[in-house]
């Protein structure tokens, strides 16, 4: 069965520095992938989509790559601030199926 | 533009009392769903409705029915709720489909506790 695999541990990065967030996925080959940020006691908020056909996306200090040989997408927010503090969620999206990971929590220490 | 609105925010109820989750969103969005998420288990996929008059099963439907409304209101009920089913639930709504790429907007949720 399809498998998304995020870091359970929670990341802690000291503010300015990049921080990276991995999503590992079996079993299934999706054509998108999206990255949601969660806060407590709130729904998801998009963030980012990569199509399967894309190497690499920016969005300011978001960069998110897709690599569909080795079935993982990194997610990097550069110079972090405490803002950014939040769970990270991946969405791998694709043969019929829509299936979210279970997210990584990202603490930026001031 | 409110997005996409649930009632209600808190609710408790009894094994086996039923009740129905309200959704409704005023972006003109075809795609509606319902997840819920618990401790350790992320978001999973209850129902949803990839347009007006159609509805899909997804990872987790036992347990609960749903009716689409009209394109804007999404329902999803429990008829006999079990602990089991203290969870957040989430509704969410897409232009099209997420399978083709569309970002959902997601609810603030609903967390229900059944004893």
């Amino acid at each position: 069965s399809q498998k998304i695999e995020q870091n359970s541990e929670a990341l802690n990065i000291q503010e300015g520095k990049t921080a990276t967030l991995t999503c590992n996925y079996t079993n299934y080959s999706p054509a998108y992938l999206q990255w949601y940020r969660q806060d407590p006691g709130r729904g998801p908020v998009f963030l980012l989509l990569i199509r399967e056909n894309e190497k690499e996306k920016r969005k300011e200090r978001l960069k998110v790559t897709f690599d569909t040989t080795l079935k993982q997408s990194l997610f990097h927010i550069t110079a972090s601030q405490p803002a950014d503090s939040a769970t990270y969620l991946c969405a791998p999206l694709g043969d019929d199926k829509i299936i979210f990971g279970k997210g990584t929590r990202l603490h930026i220490l001031p | 533009n409110a997005g996409v609105t649930q009632t209600p925010k808190f609710q408790v109820l009894k094994t086996g009392q039923s009740m129905t989750l309200q959704c409704a969103q005023d972006m003109n969005h075809n795609s509606m769903y319902w997840y819920r998420q618990d401790p350790g288990m992320g978001l999973r996929l209850i129902y949803y409705s990839a347009s007006e008059g159609t509805t899909d099963k997804g990872e987790v439907p036992n347990g609960y029915n749903v009716s689409r409304l009209n394109k804007r209101e999404f329902s999803l009920r429990l008829e006999s709720a079990a602990p089991s089913q203290t969870s957040v639930y989430f509704c969410a709504s897409s232009e099209m489909g997420p399978l083709v790429g569309y970002e959902q907007y997601f609810g603030p949720g609903t967390r229900l506790t059944v004893t």
